[in-house]
């Protein structure tokens, strides 16, 4: 079982460019996360969908956006990036005890 | 919202030694759970903690989370050098079960 799987894992990208972060997971849970983790803020969320065809704001949303066409499927969009979206994002997805289970991260770099 | 704090931010240790981290919660905590993060790399799930006084063991690492549900700890045991990363506590949001993390426990465990 895969399990979270996330793509790319790194990038470097241009100030005002779009970019789609993609996340997959093979669990069938419900509940989807996005977060990025920066150096002494530790994990904050962007956006969640908690079953398919619903999302919702986290703590950091501005800049990004989400959706959720099916269970498995919950990419990221940056619309026109800025340098302040420098960052790891994590995925992740939990089951009905509330586990979340992390994809590996997507390492990116706005120039 | 909900804020958890962890302490301390950063630890260096020898092999061998006792040590523990500390997770205090702003509000009563519907379910706790720790995490690790080695470095560059995804969290792993380590143990989820739900009733006051409950208290959870995985190899050399126990969990236990104090009887007013608003504080956890997480101790290990005799540390070795495979102990190291960064440990982080996370709460579910209760009803509306958005989650929120601490900032971590960097742990550097010396051979």
């Amino acid at each position: 079982t895969a399990g979270i799987t996330q793509a790319p894992t790194s990038q470097i990208l241009a100030a005002g460019r779009s970019m789609t972060l993609r996340c997959t997971q093979d669990m069938r849970h419900n509940a989807m996360y996005w977060y990025r983790q920066d150096l002494g803020l530790g994990l904050r969320l962007i956006h969640y969908s908690n079953t398919a065809g619903t999302t919702g704001k986290g703590e950091v949303p501005d800049g990004y956006s989400v959706s959720r066409a099916n269970t498995d499927d919950f990419p990221l969009t940056l619309a026109s990036a800025v340098p302040s979206q420098t960052s790891v994002y994590f995925c992740a997805s939990s089951d009905s005890m509330g586990e979340q289970f992390f994809g590996p991260g997507t390492r990116l770099t706005v120039l | 919202s909900q804020e958890l704090e962890q302490s301390p931010q950063s630890l260096i240790v020898q092999e061998g030694k006792n040590l523990t981290i500390n997770c205090t919660s702003s509000k009563t905590l519907y379910g706790l759970y720790w995490y690790k993060q080695k470095y560059g790399e995804g969290l792993i799930f380590l143990m989820m903690l739900q009733k006051g006084g409950e208290e959870k063991s995985h190899e050399k690492i126990t969990a236990k989370l104090d009887e007013k549900k608003q504080q956890s700890s997480l101790h290990i045991t005799a540390s070795q050098p495979s102990h190291a990363g960064i440990y982080l506590c996370g709460a579910d949001g209760g009803g509306s079960y958005i989650p929120t993390f601490g900032r971590g426990t960097s742990l550097i465990v010396h051979p």
